[in-house]
């Protein structure tokens, strides 16, 4: 089976601080990505990777970068946290292809809250 | 935005089949349909995709139309565990970014 494992299930951090969430898969995924879920407004995506070091901006990046110095790890940093992030922060991955690549396997999830 | 539409619920009695149906009249001819659920409080599951044929896995089947318009996802024999909001999508996102609708929640009732 597919693992894809969080660093936390739950984080509460103060306005300001410096937050990494890490994630990392067993299953050799060449794609890697960072979405963000709140209500009313879905499934957000963040950040994408589809090979180390190598990234590209989702449709929120401002405020977020991200690390992938290893294939099986894709880290997502908070610069300075602010109470807009907080949120539920999904991992994903993915093995390349048209086809594949939209095959994802979730983390359980981190719940952030910024105070 | 979502490209598909879907019921906002639907209940299903727990060892009875489970038929979720989706519209995606806008597809394109090289789209993928994929199915996804998502169980409270926990991450997204994939369950299936496919582009024309019939696909069926050790989760689900999934009945794509001719037209590729809609497509049904079936559940043969739903347990309570299966309750769950479940969405349907199109690939063809940026970045290969996964984009829900509402999708529609199920309920399954022992």
């Amino acid at each position: 089976d597919v693992k894809v494992t969080q660093s936390s299930r739950y984080l509460v951090k103060r306005t300001g601080e410096k937050v990494f969430l890490e994630c990392v898969q067993d299953m050799d995924h060449e794609n890697m990505f960072w979405y963000r879920q709140d209500p009313g407004l879905g499934l957000r995506l963040i950040y994408f990777s589809y090979d180390v070091k190598m990234k590209e901006k989702g449709d929120i990046p401002e405020g977020y970068s991200v690390s992938r110095e290893k294939k099986e790890r894709f880290s997502l940093i908070l610069e300075s946290a602010s109470t807009n992030q907080t949120s539920m922060y999904l991992c994903a991955s993915s093995f390349v292809g048209l086809e594949s690549s939209y095959e994802q396997y979730f983390g359980p999830g981190t719940r952030l809250t910024v105070t | 935005d979502a490209k598909t539409t879907q019921p906002p619920s639907m209940d299903c009695a727990e060892g009875r089949a489970a038929n979720l149906p989706c519209n995606h009249s806008t597809i394109s001819g090289n789209e993928y349909v994929y199915w996804y659920r998502q169980i409270h409080s926990q991450g997204p599951q994939y369950i299936i995709h496919g582009l024309k044929n019939n696909e069926t896995n050790e989760m689900a089947s999934l009945i794509i139309t001719e037209d590729r318009k809609s497509s049904t996802l079936i559940l043969p024999h739903a347990t309570l565990r299966d309750t769950a909001v479940y969405y349907c999508m199109n690939s063809g996102g940026s970045n290969y970014k996964l984009t829900f609708g509402k999708g529609t929640l199920l309920t399954v009732n022992p």
